[in-house]
């Protein structure tokens, strides 16, 4: 029972032009999302968090926006540049412990030169 | 580097081995992960240590399945009796404790592939 779904597997989005990846998730005891990047022959590292209490956080750029209505969120890259290109990895913390994290399958995200 | 280590970072074994995974985390990181991670699928949580507490063994998908986390730092999960569904890729995760202890910082994890 995948609790945290990521239904494009792919996304090719030209450089310079926007990346949005899509995540929704179905237990709305989640608090907590975050993004994870993946490099090939690489373990996931920590991209951008957003907690519930939020709909918006933005760092340089990355923006990760939540719609708690809509069991909804999304990861804006703007603009893209090659270097993006990886596998992104949604996931999700229910408290009180978070003692996992619940992670959607990935979207591979190639960003054409 | 001061990163999460696994080793070995791939293993090729017969079906009916077992195989031991290994796990250095980040210095001063008191919670441990193990995920796995199987063709097409998300990272799936297997176990997780903090402390000295009992771990939460609650995502092992079998009795095959055991890990151990030695002086609160290294860590090794063992598989008994492996099975082709076994292969996977697995991967280790650490965070330190505080407010950001839902960021994990992963190893590059351990290929597995049993034939």
């Amino acid at each position: 029972d995948q609790q945290v779904k990521q239904n494009s597997p792919s996304l090719s989005v030209q450089e310079g032009r926007i990346s949005i990846l899509n995540c929704d998730y179905t237990n709305s005891m989640f608090d907590y999302f975050l993004w994870y990047k993946k490099y090939p022959a690489e373990g996931p590292t920590f991209l951008i968090s957003i907690s519930s209490i939020k709909d918006k956080n933005e760092d340089g750029r990355f923006t990760v926006f939540l719609n708690k209505s809509a069991k909804h969120l999304s990861l804006h890259i703007v603009p893209s540049q090659p270097g993006d290109s990886a596998v992104y990895f949604c996931a999700a913390s229910a408290p009180p412990g978070a003692n996992n994290l619940f992670f959607g399958t990935g979207t591979r995200l190639t960003v054409i030169p | 580097g001061a990163g999460v280590s696994q080793s070995p970072s791939n293993k090729v074994t017969e079906k009916g081995k077992d195989v031991e995974l290994r796990c250095d985390p980040i210095s001063g990181h008191t919670a441990l992960y193990w995920y796995r991670q199987s063709l097409g699928q998300g990272l799936e949580f297997l176990i997780y240590f903090q402390g000295n507490s009992a771990p939460d063994k609650s995502g092992l998908p079998s009795d095959r399945f055991s890990a151990e986390r030695t002086g609160g730092s290294v860590s090794t999960l063992t598989i008994q009796r492996t099975q082709q569904e076994d292969s996977a890729v697995y991967l280790c995760a650490s965070s330190s404790p505080g407010h950001r202890s839902y960021e994990q910082y992963f190893g590059p994890g351990t290929r597995l592939t049993v034939t």
